[in-house]
């Protein structure tokens, strides 16, 4: 069956643009997870949803970031006026619901900013 | 701060013998443990995963060991092949149940032919 996907694949900005990243969660999933990797890091949660609602948006690091779900399914991540700091891979991963440990990742979109 | 540390970067095995990566947490309230493997240009795949009331979950090459005591999870795959090249990742479930996945940096392997 269909996995995570997720797009663009790559996006290149300019500083000060703004950048819609969309993920389609699996199919039934109804927990989705975002995270970024920067370079040499590790992968940091950013937001997760349960259906639709975001309990926790304590990981977005600013203001300038936020992402909605619509319909317990797709998924956009907002970036608003881009900093080249944000350059980073940004990971979707769904689950089947908030309560299963085991997540299905995306293969990520990787947002440049210059 | 790192609440999930993987203090090797990188570690390079012979085909054929044991590869072990090491993570070490600071919190001991974390309940989930997951090892992810991830290849270039893909995201995360699960691997093995590991609950606090366990020490070890062995799946077919893979084990995972937890022990309480030191904060630290070792990931065991014997024998290693050439396929298992790839970053490993562990992770602890935040145990605040806000579902929040805390990742350690990660460490690469390479299985030498």
């Amino acid at each position: 069956g269909a996995g995570v996907s997720q797009s663009p694949s790559n996006k290149v900005t300019e500083k000060g643009k703004d950048v819609e990243l969309r993920c389609d969660p699996i199919s039934g999933h109804t927990a989705l997870y975002w995270y970024r990797q920067s370079l040499g890091q590790g992968l940091e949660f950013l937001i997760y949803f349960q259906g639709n609602s975001a309990p926790d948006k304590s990981g977005l690091p600013s203001d300038r970031f936020s992402a909605e779900r619509t319909g317990g399914s797709v998924s956009t991540l907002t970036i608003q006026r881009t900093q080249q700091e944000d350059s980073a891979v940004y990971l979707c991963a769904s689950s089947p619901d908030i309560g299963s440990y085991e997540q299905y990742f995306g293969p990520g979109t990787r947002l440049t900013v210059t | 701060d790192q609440q999930v540390k993987q203090n090797s970067p990188s570690l390079s095995v012979q085909e054929g013998r044991i590869s072990i990566l090491n993570c070490d947490y600071t919190n001991s309230m974390f309940d989930y443990f997951l090892w992810y493997k991830k290849y270039p240009a893909e995201g995360p795949t699960f691997l093995i995963s590991i609950s606090s009331i366990k020490d070890k979950n062995e799946d077919g090459r893979f084990t995972v060991f937890l022990n309480k005591s030191a904060k630290h999870l070792s990931l065991h795959i014997v024998p290693s092949q050439p396929g298992d090249s790839a970053v490993y990742f562990c992770a602890a479930s935040d145990p605040k149940g806000t579902y929040k996945y805390i990742f350690g940096t990660g460490t690469r392997l390479k299985v030498l032919a």
